[in-house]
């Protein structure tokens, strides 16, 4: 099992430029997110997903949309890149119960300039 | 909005020394969690802590969550050089989502 995997691993924009962070787990897991971290910010929740075909806002969803593509795939995108977007992404699964205990993939670090 | 602030925000230390890490906030969680991370990694859950007053042992480190359920603490006993890395703390609050703390970096020399 690879747990959960996110591509690409690094990235580089220019200002305006557009781009899509894919997401996907093998644990069969129904809620997945996407957080960003920022130094000395801890992880900040941009959006989530409780459930195949739902999306919710998290703490910080401007400038981002999601995309749940299946029970496996959670995508995060960027329309138009600014360089407050520059951050290390992270996408995490749970299970459906009352601890919320998330795994995580190994992250998107993104520059934008 | 729920806060968790930890502390320290560094720390560096000598293999074998004793630490404390702790994790405050004025409000209530339903469970807190704490998770390393450790460079160009994803953070992984180390412990689950549920019940006012609970102490979790894992190896060398004991985690014990506040009669209130509003603080945490992370106690590690003669650290090693493995145990460096970023420890965040988590609490579970309204629709079950998570509030992470700013984290806490620790470096441990041999």
């Amino acid at each position: 099992n690879a747990g959960v995997t996110q591509t690409p691993k690094f990235q580089v924009l220019k200002t305006g430029q557009s781009m899509t962070l894919q997401c996907a787990q093998d644990m069969n897991h129904n809620s997945m997110y996407w957080y960003r971290q920022d130094p000395g910010m801890g992880l900040r929740l941009i959006y989530y997903s409780a459930s195949e075909g739902t999306t919710d806002k998290g703490e910080v969803p401007n400038g981002y949309n999601v995309s749940r593509l299946n029970k496996r795939e959670f995508s995060l995108r960027l329309e138009s890149a600014a360089p407050s977007q520059t951050s290390v992404y992270f996408c995490a699964s749970s299970e459906t119960g009352p601890y919320n205990e998330q795994f995580f993939g190994p992250g998107t670090r993104l520059t934008v300039l | 909005t729920q806060l968790l602030e930890q502390s320290p925000q560094f720390l560096s230390i000598q293999e074998g020394e004793n630490l404390t890490v702790y994790c405050n906030s004025s409000s209530v969680f339903s469970s807190l969690q704490w998770y390393r991370q450790e460079p160009g990694e994803g953070p992984v859950l180390l412990v689950t802590v549920v019940t006012g007053g609970e102490v979790k042992k894992l190896k060398r480190l004991t985690f014990q969550f506040g009669d209130a359920r509003k603080d945490s603490s992370l106690h590690i006993t003669a650290a090693q050089p493995g145990d460096t890395g970023l420890y965040l703390c988590a609490g579970a609050g309204r629709g079950n989502m998570l509030t992470f703390g700013g984290g806490t970096r620790l470096m441990v020399k041999p």
